[in-house]
């Protein structure tokens, strides 16, 4: 079956600008994840959503990163007045449930360059 | 705070060698220890995830091992082949409940190139 899909893969962006980031998880996952992978680092996680809700979004680094899955599928995560250090991969991962063991699949990432 | 650390960043090894890629873990309550592999400019691939409960798990050339109580995990790869170049990364999933619960905390990774 199709796995985790991102789109778009590239967004060049100027700095002040609004950009919006989609994720399509695997079908019948209701788990969805949202990582950020800087240059030669792992990836450091955004925020995660058990079906339609955000259930933690401990890792939003401020208020201008917001993310929605409003009917539990697609989710698309927004950022406002971009910055410079916004520029990384954005990668989108799913799984069955977000309890016990549940095992990450993560789709091929956009990457973000603010400009 | 879950800390994970791969030694070493970078590794160059000859084709048909075996080969052990480290991760360790800062906090041992974990619920499970997962290994991705990265191809340049792409997502992770899932390759192996242990659960607590278990030593170690198998899949082909690989076998990862983890040992909760000194905070380790291993992946040995049997002859190494080429198309084995990657970045390989770990991550742990936090054992307890609550904020932080669902996410994974990766490391750095470890840069394996194959040479043939």
């Amino acid at each position: 079956g199709a796995g985790v899909s991102q789109t778009p893969s590239n967004k060049v962006t100027e700095k002040g600008k609004y950009v919006e980031l989609r994720c399509d998880p695997i079908s019948g996952h209701t788990a969805l994840y949202w990582y950020r992978q800087s240059l030669g680092q792992g990836p450091e996680f955004l925020i995660y959503f058990q079906g339609t809700g955000a259930a933690d979004d401990s890792g939003l680094p401020n208020d201008r990163f917001f993310a929605v899955r409003p009917e539990g599928s697609v989710s698309t995560l927004k950022i406002q007045r971009t910055e410079r250090g916004d520029s990384a991969v954005y990668l989108c991962a799913s799984s069955l449930t977000g309890q016990g063991v549940n095992e990450q699949y993560f789709g091929p990432g956009t990457r973000l360059t603010v400009t | 705070k879950q800390e994970v650390t791969q030694i070493p960043a970078a590794l160059s090894v000859p084709e048909g060698e075996n080969l052990v890629l480290n991760c360790s873990f800062t906090d041992s309550a974990i619920y499970n220890l997962q290994w991705f592999r990265q191809d340049p400019g792409k997502g992770l691939t899932s390759l192996l995830l242990i659960q607590s409960s278990q030593r170690e798990q198998t899949s082909g050339r690989l076998n990862a091992s983890l040992d909760k109580s000194s905070g380790r995990s291993t992946l040995y790869i049997a002859a190494s082949q080429p198309g084995d170049s990657a970045t390989y990364l770990c991550a742990a999933k936090p054992s307890y409940s609550g904020a932080g619960s669902y996410q994974l905390t990766f490391g750095k990774g470890t840069k394996l190139s194959v040479i043939p």
